[in-house]
């Protein structure tokens, strides 16, 4: 079974600094990997996604995150964080390839980003 | 592009009654729809996935019976919470995929806020 641990519940970052959020997974073959960003009340928007090929990928608003397989990890990271990306960000792992009508998504339990002035 | 709307955003019924919740994929055919249930400062949950023109495939100790899903159409799956309870408040989302073997990503809508009194 698939399975994803974001191991801090809140960071706390001052505007200008830069920021790493850690994810590690468990899935026994290759997995499809995803970051989300969800600001309160609101549904999900998808950051950067993990397919195959180049393990550091691009992601909107500024945010990499690099697919490292020897640590089963897919760390998001942003140079220089801006007040507007307090939000609540979730890492999702999903199986590799075509699985029928399913390619379920399993979440993490989220972090909490909350960025100081 | 590929958005998903959900309606209502919020909802407060009275214990005991039934309400339906839409989600719409607007501009692309959705064969594979998700719905999810977000607890407080928890990750998503999911509860089943809809496919067009089957049953929908319900996790395990989700009740079928309370949560109807329908997913008439390319466009549109709805679900509906039967004989809510105060414990059914929640904030539920859906997501949807396109069609086709290489369509990995899941494009979320904006939950729904169902408060049961």
């Amino acid at each position: 079974a698939q399975s994803v641990t974001q191991p801090d519940i809140h960071i706390t970052v001052s505007e200008g600094a830069s920021l790493e959020l850690r994810c590690n997974y468990s899935y026994g073959a290759t997995p499809y990997l995803f970051w989300y960003v969800q600001s309160p009340g609101q549904g999900l928007q998808l950051l950067l996604k993990y397919f195959s090929g180049d393990t550091l990928v691009q992601g909107i608003k500024g945010f990499e995150a690099e697919f490292k397989r020897s640590q089963s990890s897919f760390n998001l990271r942003k140079p220089s964080v801006h007040w507007s990306d307090a939000a609540e960000y979730f890492c999702a792992v999903g199986p590799g390839g075509y699985t029928g009508g399913g390619n379920k998504l399993t979440f993490g339990t989220g972090t909490q980003l909350k960025v100081e002035l | 592009g590929a958005v998903v709307s959900q309606h209502p955003s919020r909802v407060i019924c009275k214990s005991g009654t039934s309400v339906k919740i839409e989600c719409r994929s607007l501009d692309f055919q959705a064969t594979t729809m998700f719905w999810y249930r977000q607890f407080p400062k928890k990750s998503l949950m999911l509860m089943a996935t809809s496919n067009e023109g089957s049953k929908a495939t319900y996790e395990q100790g989700v009740e079928k019976d309370k949560f109807l899903i329908n997913h008439a159409s390319l466009t549109l799956s709805t679900l509906t919470v039967t004989s809510a309870h105060p414990e059914d408040s929640s904030f539920y989302i859906c997501s949807a995929r396109k069609p086709g073997p290489r369509s990995y990503e899941q494009y979320f809508g904006p939950g729904t806020r169902l408060t049961v009194t």
